[in-house]
């Protein structure tokens, strides 16, 4: 899977909107945007995916650039549970395997 | 609607010991990954399973290490003679077909060698 880089770190307030982003320049035309978060001592858990239309679902939304090099995952509003670790990840529309591949991820703290 | 299940949570092993780790999928979910994660990192893959299948191990150690997806039961993460180095979080995730874009992970099962 072509690689992904984001900040290792952010903090926003809460109720506030927070933009995450996330730097995918080598991604080619079939790679799939998927975003995962894992709150602590727990498993990881699908946040949401795209692949060139930005995406809202009930968690979030994807906004992802006319080019595909960069994306953003917004959360509008956020509250003390959204503090997790948040994961891009690149995958490749393999119908063999579907195997994620993590990189470490942005830490986001939410300040009350 | 049951999600993923692993067990035990927590696992305590000396150097040289046998450890064991279980995952049930969800109900209706045939394929299941295996991922470590090794403290302030992030998941690696080990490996995917479908029933009685071994389909990519690519990740997973050459020796001591096996994977297993009966046609009956859970699917099994076998460690033989474990090493302080394989005191990890183990993850697996379920999904219901390759095709199908999310993987749903079990809680984890925290494994300390001693």
């Amino acid at each position: 899977d072509a690689k992904t880089t984001q900040p290792n770190s952010m903090e926003s307030n809460e109720e506030e909107p927070v933009h995450l982003p996330c730097n995918h320049s080598t991604i080619s035309g079939t790679d799939y945007i998927h975003w995962y978060r894992q709150l602590p001592s727990q498993g990881p858990e699908y946040v949401i995916h795209g692949l060139t239309s930005n995406v809202n679902n009930r968690m979030a939304s994807l906004a992802i650039a006319e080019d595909r090099k960069s994306s953003t995952l917004i959360l509008h509003r956020a509250t003390l549970r959204d503090a997790a670790v948040y994961y891009c990840i690149l995958r490749i529309s393999n119908f063999g395997n579907e195997k994620l591949t993590f990189g470490t991820g942005t830490r986001l703290t939410i300040i009350p | 609607n049951a999600g993923v299940m692993q067990n035990p949570r927590h696992l305590v092993r000396r150097r040289g010991q046998e450890a064991r780790l279980r995952c049930s999928p969800m109900k209706g979910h045939s394929h299941v990954y295996w991922y470590r994660q090794l403290p302030e990192e992030g998941l690696k893959f080990m490996v995917y399973l479908q029933k009685e299948n071994i389909i990519d191990e690519s990740g997973m150690p050459k020796e001591r290490f096996s994977a297993e997806f009966p046609k009956e039961g859970p699917s099994i993460l076998r460690i033989q003679q474990v090493v302080r180095g394989d005191s990890a979080a183990y993850f697996c995730a379920s999904s219901r077909s390759p095709t199908y874009n999310e993987q749903f992970f079990g809680p984890g099962t925290r494994l300390t060698v001693l």
